[in-house]
């Protein structure tokens, strides 16, 4: 299978601990994206990464977000102490650079947060 | 700032029924616009991509339209079948930018 990969599927933790949460892209994307996703809610934008460069990010990434992608290949968001608050669904999605099928976005299968 | 509103949010149909979802959005200048469908607890799968200088994709029984002028798009679900239940959601790119908005969503459900 060669779409986008996310890792943990589902984390359970407590308010005050740490998590980060990985997305493997569809390998020949150089575009990256992280979304956010609360019940019976759309999509949110969080950040997005072309190839290493982390090229934009949204004002609901707070200082206690971090987003990553060392190698311009996997990605990881980090989310220090936890608030109850942060408990949604997290969605990656990548893309081909225009001159491909143009900005067509494909989302990998999304890590769940619970935060106690 | 992008606005998408999805109307109907939910909509229940018969097995067989022709159906339209609508989304409708603020800022015309778009770079494209993508359809997506999300079973309950998953990600997003992606049914039609519309490039701001085409009218419509095409799709197997789904047809999506653009009207830029206008602000709105259409997905055509033709003969719905139980299968298709789920939630649709629109995404629009406005020009220049990555950031992709997203509509609410409409929740389908198709009756055998």
């Amino acid at each position: 299978d060669t779409g986008v990969s996310q890792n943990p599927r589902h984390k359970i933790t407590k308010r005050g601990q740490n998590v980060t949460f990985r997305c493997d892209p569809i390998s020949e994307h150089n575009r990256l994206y992280w979304y956010r996703q609360t019940l019976g809610q759309g999509p949110e934008f969080l950040t997005y990464f072309q190839n290493e460069a982390q090229l934009e990010k949204s004002r609901l990434l707070s200082d206690r977000f971090s987003a990553e992608r060392p190698k311009g290949s996997f990605s990881t968001l980090e989310i220090q102490r936890t608030e109850q608050g942060d408990s949604a669904m997290y969605l990656c999605a990548s893309s081909s650079p225009p001159g491909g099928e143009a900005g067509e976005l494909f989302f990998g299968e999304g890590s769940r947060l619970t935060v106690l | 700032k992008q606005e998408v509103t999805q109307i109907p949010a939910a909509l229940s149909v018969p097995e067989g029924e022709n159906l339209v979802l609508n989304c409708s959005f603020t800022d015309s200048a778009i770079y494209n616009l993508q359809w997506f469908r999300q079973d309950p607890g998953k990600g997003l799968t992606s049914l039609l991509l519309i490039q701001s200088s085409q009218r419509e994709q095409t799709s197997g029984r789904l047809n999506a339209s653009l009207d830029k002028s206008s602000g709105r798009s259409t997905l055509y679900i033709a003969a719905s079948q139980p299968g298709d239940s789920a939630t649709y959601l629109c995404a629009v790119r406005v020009g220049g930018y990555q950031k992709v908005t997203f509509g609410t969503g409409t929740k389908l459900q198709v009756i055998p």
